[in-house]
């Protein structure tokens, strides 16, 4: 099936860092990409949707100058956490899929971030 | 309220229990429904679709009730491996996935 992996798996920073999470779709072409954030206990949330070659979709509540999205390629997406603060610390998953098909997603592993 | 709710949890049975998560979506107009299951510290993973006939794969049953905005998923002859989180979840129109918080289970020898 359709693999999508995360880099870097988890990272610890310092308050005020900036963060860059990468997604790859590595044996297909993703058309769009999702970032979701997921707390402890509690559902995952969709962050932004990413079209490649254009600007992302930002959700209600999400700070988009503070979580950039680039969508250079079919196959890569990063998100990038600027400034972090401890509120930031989360488990970060993407998701990609094909065709426009959005109910199909293949989710990468996630990212854990813990900021101090 | 919530759009997509379910059972809070954890349910603790024995191996081989029979067990039903129950879940709820608040929008009607929600077009299609999934179960997946999340280990520990890992990203979810698609258990089944769901549909309003009803549908089963293997030791799994996943019922769809649109009138009630209802969704059942049923495990039997529940394993150790079983133990995880699951999670309810509809498509909106338009694509979005909007995802319930997840019921833990957990399976005891």
């Amino acid at each position: 099936g359709a693999v999508v992996s995360q880099h870097p798996s988890w990272v610890i920073c310092k308050s005020g860092t900036s963060v860059k999470i990468e997604c790859r779709s590595l044996d297909f072409q993703a058309t769009t990409m999702f970032w979701y954030r997921q707390f402890p206990k509690q559902s995952l949330m969709l962050m932004a949707t990413s079209n490649e070659g254009s600007k992302a979709t930002y959700e209600q509540g999400v700070e988009k100058d503070k979580f950039l999205i680039n969508h250079a390629s079919l196959t890569l997406s990063t998100l990038t956490v600027t400034s972090a603060h401890p509120e930031d610390s989360s488990f970060y998953i993407c998701s990609a899929t094909t065709s426009g098909l959005y109910e199909t997603q293949y989710f990468g592993p996630g990212t854990r971030l813990l900021v101090l | 309220r919530k759009e997509v709710e379910q059972d809070p949890g954890p349910f603790n049975v024995p191996e081989g229990a029979t067990v039903a998560f129950n879940c709820t979506y608040s929008n009607s107009a929600s077009q299609s429904f999934f179960w997946y299951r999340q280990d520990c510290r890992k990203e979810p993973k698609l258990l089944m679709s769901v549909y309003s006939s009803g549908n089963e794969d293997g030791r799994f049953t996943a019922q769809l009730n649109r009138a009630s905005q209802y969704i059942s998923l049923l495990i039997r002859d529940s394993k150790l491996s079983d133990s995880a989180t699951y999670l309810c979840v509809v498509t909106l129109p338009g694509g979005k996935l909007i995802f319930g918080q997840g019921t833990e289970l957990s399976v005891k020898p």
